[in-house]
């Protein structure tokens, strides 16, 4: 059964500051793995997708990489803004058959930037 | 083009009452998706469904639960005989046909509260 890590749970750091955000997977079988971003309240907006043979995916001041052989991926905000302060969620599409195909969440690390 | 659309925002129900939430998928995607989002946890995949399919539903609690896209309309996520446990966000994903190499794109949600 896959099960997804993120660590931290929460993060509070001043604006400016770059982080980096960490995801892991137990099952390594997967398609894709996806970053989102859920404000209080509302809904999801994907940030980065990653196919399980990049490495590595890049929007603005995100990064996003990918290392499937470890289970793991990691998000990096650079020059970090007040505006960026969210839930950030992690989560991988399993391959498998018979149909099944949902993704698997993280529970996600709640970061505030101070400003 | 519009995104994925959910209504409604805001679902207030009394225990024993049926709820009824609608998704209408991005254009040109086939395939729904519903998960259920409640308070600290993290989301999690109830149902996958196609036009008049129902692909895979090994998330759906096994009783008053049930969903269905039919060949006209919008996707419906029924919860018959609600209880206080079913509060919780529901979310819908849509993604286009072929999907394995495509992210998911989310709605903004149904937040069901049952008093």
């Amino acid at each position: 059964k896959q099960e997804v890590t993120q660590i931290p749970a929460a993060l509070s750091v001043p604006e400016g500051e770059n982080l980096v955000l960490n995801c892991s997977f137990t099952d390594s079988a997967i398609y894709n793995l996806q970053w989102f971003r859920q404000d209080p309240g509302k809904g999801l907006t994907s940030l980065l997708l990653i196919q399980s043979s990049q490495r590595e995916q890049t929007s603005g001041r995100l990064n996003a990489s990918l290392d499937k052989s470890s289970g793991r991926s990691t998000l990096y905000i650079a020059a970090s803004q007040p505006g960026d302060s969210a839930t950030y969620l992690c989560a991988v599409r399993r391959r498998s058959g018979g149909g099944a195909d949902g993704l698997t969440f993280g529970k996600g690390t709640h970061l505030i930037i101070q400003p | 083009n519009a995104g994925v659309m959910q209504n409604p925002r805001h679902l207030v129900r009394r225990r024993g009452q049926e709820a009824r939430l609608r998704c209408s998928p991005m254009k040109g995607h086939s395939h729904v998706y519903w998960y259920r989002q409640l308070p600290e946890e993290g989301l999690k995949f109830m149902v996958y469904l196609q036009k008049e399919n129902i692909i895979d539903e090994s998330g759906m609690p096994k009783e008053r639960f049930s969903a269905e896209f039919p060949k006209e309309g919008p996707s419906i996520l029924r919860i018959q005989q609600v209880v206080r446990g079913d509060s919780a966000a529901y979310f819908c994903a849509s993604s286009p046909q072929g999907p394995a190499n495509y992210g998911y794109t989310f709605g903004s949600g149904t937040r069901l509260t049952v008093v």
